[in-house]
């Protein structure tokens, strides 16, 4: 089945641990992203790769780190968590040069304490 | 600042009836626009999408309206159903990269 699974779906943490959220796709696609939503805001995005090795920063990338080291994954990396970064995080991923169909992850609901 | 923007948290409508969702943009560089539909405890889902060359796009009972003048889309959705209950979202990109700029959302209900 094509998916995009993440990892944890849940997660509860203090200030300052380090914690990685991983995503993985099995499309062979190119481009992945991440987004975080939050009430009122939307879904805002944190980082996105066009190709393994091709990161870029989105609208919010303050406080994440991003690696493409394979074409099926791309994890989040929070390297020391503040409260305003709980929220609910989606990766996503599609075919270059197709821009109509992301395929997003259920999501990881994260709350830093 | 926001980018794109829907004025309307939420709607409700009633079976059967026609749906109207808007979205409202700044950026006169978008040329890529795109409805997602999310539902609860779920990863949003690729509806609709419209090109700047284009002012209509139908897709069943989905069409999406582009007036590039007023910087306005909207979203028709007839006849509704109960099942269209969701949090819809519209987002716009820029030429081929991979920024996409998503609104704020908006809650559909459709009562039977």
């Amino acid at each position: 089945e094509a998916q995009v699974t993440q990892n944890p779906r849940y997660l509860i943490t203090v200030t300052g641990k380090k914690l990685t959220v991983t995503c993985s796709q099995n499309m062979n696609h190119e481009y992945m992203s991440w987004y975080r939503q939050d009430p009122g805001l939307g879904l805002r995005q944190i980082y996105y790769s066009m190709n393994v090795e091709v990161t870029d920063k989105g609208d919010v990338p303050e406080g994440y780190k991003v690696s493409r080291k394979e074409k099926r994954n791309f994890p989040l990396i929070l390297e020391s968590p503040s409260p305003n970064q709980t929220s609910l995080y989606f990766c996503a991923s599609r075919p270059t040069g197709d821009y109509n169909e992301q395929f997003f992850g259920p999501g990881t609901r994260l709350t830093v304490l | 600042d926001q980018q794109v923007k829907q004025n309307s948290p939420s709607l409700s409508v009633q079976e059967g009836r026609i749906s109207i969702l808007n979205c409202d943009y700044t950026n006169s560089m978008f040329d890529y626009f795109l409805w997602y539909k999310k539902y609860p405890a779920e990863g949003p889902t690729f509806l609709i999408s419209i090109s700047s060359i284009k002012d209509k796009n139908e897709d069943g009972r989905f069409t999406v309206f582009l007036n590039k003048s007023a910087k306005h889309l909207s979203l028709h959705i007839v006849p509704s159903q109960p099942g269209d209950s969701a949090v819809y979202f519209c987002a716009a990109s820029e030429g081929q990269g991979g920024k996409l700029i998503f609104g704020q959302g908006t809650e559909l209900s459709v009562k039977p």
